[in-house]
């Protein structure tokens, strides 16, 4: 199975918006709700933060929201803080009953 | 709430088998789905595979055929057995559980181990 296409890197300034997308076929993320968010701050474990396309953990900020459009997915970090910068996966069940990432995105707050 | 800690070995030597346990505590590991998943240095998330607490699994292509993931209901664990390891398969492993609505997403993770392939 192939990974997921997302951009190698975003960058933002704080208090802007942000969008991450995330590339698959429709024998995944365009054939399924299945598509998650993961932040992943260096040296720690990765942190859902959207699934099912566009819910949100409990306890996870207003400021993260997940859509889904054909075969692409996309995360949207609205008023960008310091604390955002980090890495981003997108992951999607795919019709083989697998589950693929995409191969992340470095988010830069400048 | 419910914890993962990954426990196991951190250094395999090449041609052996790459073992490690997830014990789940604060919950029930009779329901939905548990994953391993891992990282090599500097690189991205690559999912191994997953199993239903009953016992069912599936596995990622690439990996399949040297990949064991298995259940001890008992103990609350579930671990992972990865044979004929190579460099390639240096990285941090991670366990996770699904998240309670289900979806194939995973909400729960353990804080991640680090196995290291060489002679």
């Amino acid at each position: 199975q192939s990974a997921l296409t997302q951009p190698a890197s975003v960058s933002g300034s704080p208090g802007q918006s942000i969008t991450i997308s995330c590339t698959g076929t429709s024998s995944d993320v365009g054939g399924y709700i299945y598509v998650s968010w993961y932040q992943q701050h260096p040296g720690k474990a990765p942190k859902l933060i959207i699934y099912d396309v566009s819910n949100r953990p409990s306890g996870v900020s207003t400021r993260f929201s997940g859509s889904k459009s054909g075969n692409t997915a996309s995360l949207t970090i609205s008023g960008l803080q310091a604390e955002d910068e980090a890495d981003y996966y997108c992951s999607s069940y795919t019709s083989s009953t697998t589950v693929v990432f995409g191969g992340g995105t470095k988010l830069t707050v400048l | 709430q419910v914890q993962l800690q990954e426990s196991g070995p951190g250094l395999v030597k090449p041609s052996e088998t790459l073992s490690l346990t997830c014990t789940v505590s604060g919950g029930s590991i009779s329901s939905h789905y548990w994953s391993w998943i891992r990282q090599p240095p500097g690189k991205g998330l690559e999912w191994i595979g997953y199993m239903y607490y009953s016992g069912s699994t599936n596995y990622n292509p690439s990996l399949k055929s040297r990949v064991t993931i298995s259940v001890d209901t008992s103990k609350t664990q579930f671990s992972l057995k990865l044979n004929s390891v190579t460099a390639a398969d240096t990285a941090v492993y991670y366990c996770a559980g699904e998240t309670p609505t289900g979806g194939y997403s995973w909400l729960t993770w353990g804080q991640g181990t680090m196995v290291t392939v060489s002679s």
